[in-house]
């Protein structure tokens, strides 16, 4: 089993590009999120959806769109990036029970 | 104001000593609480959780959680270098679908 991955690993991009992140996961979980992560200000949430058809906004929205395609795949998609959305974005998944994340390896993302 | 709060650091004890990190909440209608450690450039990976008042021990890792003064700690005996990593703690929020809120983390180095 993979748990959580994350394409692509690595991004450089110019203000005003599009791209999307993708994340996948084969834990059968139902509940799928995407951080963002900046120094000294933690993980902050960004979109997320509980169960596959919905999504919902999270702290720090603004400037991304999600897609839940199915129950396996959460996307994030910058329409016109900025250099404010340089940082490092994490999915995430939570299954029942005890309600513990379990994250991806990250995309680490550069606006120029 | 963040809902969950952590002294940012950076903590540095010797190795053999003991590590205490502390993390205090807002919501006081959050259930439970874990504690991830992320390591640089890594993502982050779940150490403990504890919902019940009291302690929870796990090895070298002890959790605190005292939901009366608002306040969730980690202790970690027998600090080895490796254990040199960012923690992060997180709350469980009243009323959320499954989200966790994240602190900020604490920088742990332990030096040899």
């Amino acid at each position: 089993n993979a748990g959580v991955t994350q394409t692509p690993k690595f991004q450089v991009l110019k203000t005003g590009q599009s791209m999307t992140l993708q994340c996948a996961q084969d834990m059968n979980h139902n509940s799928m999120y995407w951080y963002r992560q900046d120094p000294g200000m933690g993980l902050r949430l960004i979109y997320y959806s509980a169960s596959e058809g919905t999504t919902d906004k999270g702290e720090v929205p603004n400037g991304y769109n999600v897609s839940r395609l199915n129950k396996r795949e959460f996307s994030l998609r910058l329409e016109s990036a900025a250099p404010s959305q340089t940082s490092v974005y994490f999915c995430a998944t939570t299954g029942t029970g005890i309600n513990e994340q379990f994250f991806g390896p990250g995309t680490r993302l550069t606006v120029l | 104001q963040k809902e969950v709060e952590q002294n940012s650091g950076p903590l540095s004890v010797p190795e053999g000593a003991i590590a205490s990190l502390n993390c205090t909440y807002s919501d006081r209608g959050s259930q439970s609480f874990f504690w991830y450690r992320q390591y640089s450039g890594k993502s982050p990976e779940l150490i403990m959780f504890i919902y019940s008042n009291g302690d929870k021990e796990d090895g070298r890792f002890t959790a605190q959680l005292n939901k009366a003064s608002q306040y969730v700690s980690l202790l970690i005996r027998d600090s080895q270098p490796s254990d040199s990593a960012t923690y992060l703690c997180a709350g469980r929020s009243s009323g959320s679908a499954r989200q966790l809120t994240f602190g900020s983390g604490t920088q742990l180095t332990v030096l040899p």
